[in-house]
């Protein structure tokens, strides 16, 4: 069982290059998510999905994209890169019980730099 | 203005030495607190999930709290393997699905 696996680990680009971070999870989940990470800031939301073909904004979403044509997948774009993208980004997914209410687990992380 | 606040941004104790870490929230319609576990490098690892106050949960030298406007986690004699960056994160109604994250309490625990 892998959980939440996140390709590619780490990269660089060049800025105005375009990428795409993938995201699978294999644990069925509806919601998945696309946060990133930077000293000081915590995390925080790109983007999310609460169901196959779904996606909607979050917090910092300007110059993303996501699409979830599969359940079990969540790509995040980046369509012109700018040294400002350049951070820790962690893909994660959530599911819902009346027993146990919400819970997050996380990938291991994608460590981007945009030189 | 919603808010996840932790306290304090650092703390290094020696092996043995029992402290607590704060998690402050002001969020409308509290669905849960979760706290959370990062080694560096690597992803955040779930510890606990909290939904009313007076609610505890513990494992091994780790025990959550929460009140109305706080949750604490409480160290009981840790090792130098403890030694992480703890961060809590809220759920509430004004966020659907989504969870907001503090930043983080960096915990060095020196044998």
């Amino acid at each position: 069982n892998a959980g939440v696996t996140q390709t590619p680990k780490f990269r660089v680009l060049k800025t105005g290059q375009s990428m795409t971070l993938l995201c699978a999870q294999d644990m069925n989940h509806e919601y998945m998510y696309w946060y990133r990470q930077d000293p000081g800031m915590g995390l925080r939301l790109i983007h999310y999905s609460v169901g196959e073909g779904t996606t909607a904004k979050g917090e910092v979403p300007d110059g993303y994209n996501v699409s979830r044509l599969k359940k079990q997948n969540f790509l995040l774009g980046l369509e012109s890169a700018a040294p400002s993208q350049t951070s820790v980004y962690f893909c994660a997914s959530s599911y819902f019980t009346r027993r146990s209410g919400n819970t997050i687990y996380f990938g291991e992380g994608s460590w981007l730099t945009v030189v | 203005e919603d808010q996840v606040t932790q306290s304090p941004e650092a703390l290094r104790l020696q092996e043995g030495e029992s402290s607590s870490l704060n998690c402050s929230y002001t969020v409308s319609g509290l669905r849960g607190l979760f706290w959370y576990r990062q080694d560096p490098g690597k992803g955040p690892e779930f510890l606990f999930t909290l939904y009313s106050a007076g609610e505890e949960k513990e494992k091994e030298r780790l025990k959550a709290t929460l009140t109305k406007k706080e949750s604490f986690l409480h160290i009981t004699a840790p090792k130098p393997e403890d030694s992480a960056t703890y961060l809590c994160a809220v759920q509430a109604d004004n966020y659907g699905q989504n969870f907001v994250f503090g930043p983080g309490t960096r915990l060095s625990v020196l044998p």
